[in-house]
């Protein structure tokens, strides 16, 4: 398996433009989960979907952020409008089953910067 | 409300000289606790699982150890290769999130 795969690895965009990242799970993970990570406060979990749903979503900062999981194959993490505040890395992992206690795969990111 | 803190946040250490990072966790029935490896540029990558107090893993020369509030990551003899980002994980008892401390910049001078 090649692993978690993020996609773009970069994006610049303009502050109230819609940015949209996007992610494909190891095959055969139930769980997906989104972390945005910056130097002030590290690697923060957005949401987490178990078997396609979202289970928790109380890290979402606000409104402006949506994901999706429309099958086990593939995510989404849209922003819309964008501003500056949202610029960091973005992460997608995967995770056989955390009930399981094992451990979350990572993908490469997605660098945002919003100007 | 579930937490895991780090320290020191950065470390700079000569090659050969051995020290510890610490991971210090607040959380409701832990299942298991998680140490990562990021490299600038990259997505974190796994290390170490440890499951209950007294818990040891080793890989080369990484020792992570485990007790009922904190776990430490012992550093041994250390070559530049070892500096990265390490980070720790817990796995609350309630739910699935997996919760990440800030982590330790660790540098090695050659």
């Amino acid at each position: 398996d090649a692993g978690v795969i993020q996609s773009p690895r970069h994006e610049v965009t303009e502050m109230g433009q819609e940015v949209t990242l996007r992610c494909k799970p190891i095959s055969g993970h139930d769980y997906l989960f989104w972390y945005r990570q910056t130097m002030m406060r590290g690697l923060e979990l957005l949401i987490y979907f178990n078997n396609n749903v979202p289970i928790d979503d109380s890290g979402m900062p606000e409104d402006r952020f949506s994901a999706k999981m429309p099958n086990a194959s593939f995510s989404t993490l849209k922003i819309q409008p964008s501003e500056p505040r949202d610029s960091a890395v973005y992460f997608c992992a995967s995770s056989p089953r955390p009930g399981l206690v094992t451990e979350a795969f990572f993908g490469q990111g997605t660098r945002l910067t919003v100007v | 409300e579930d937490q895991v803190t780090q320290s020191p946040e950065a470390l700079r250490l000569q090659e050969g000289e051995s020290s510890s990072l610490n991971c210090s966790y607040t959380v409701s029935g832990l299942r298991g606790l998680f140490w990562y490896r990021q490299d600038p540029g990259k997505g974190p990558e796994f290390l170490f699982t440890l499951y209950s107090a007294g818990e040891e893993k080793e890989k080369e020369r990484l020792k992570a150890t485990l007790t009922k509030k904190e776990s430490f990551l012992h550093i041994t003899a250390p070559k530049p290769e070892d500096s990265a980002t390490y980070l720790c994980a817990v796995l609350p008892g309630r739910d699935d999130k997996i919760i990440f401390g800030k982590g330790t910049r660790l540098h090695i001078l050659p």
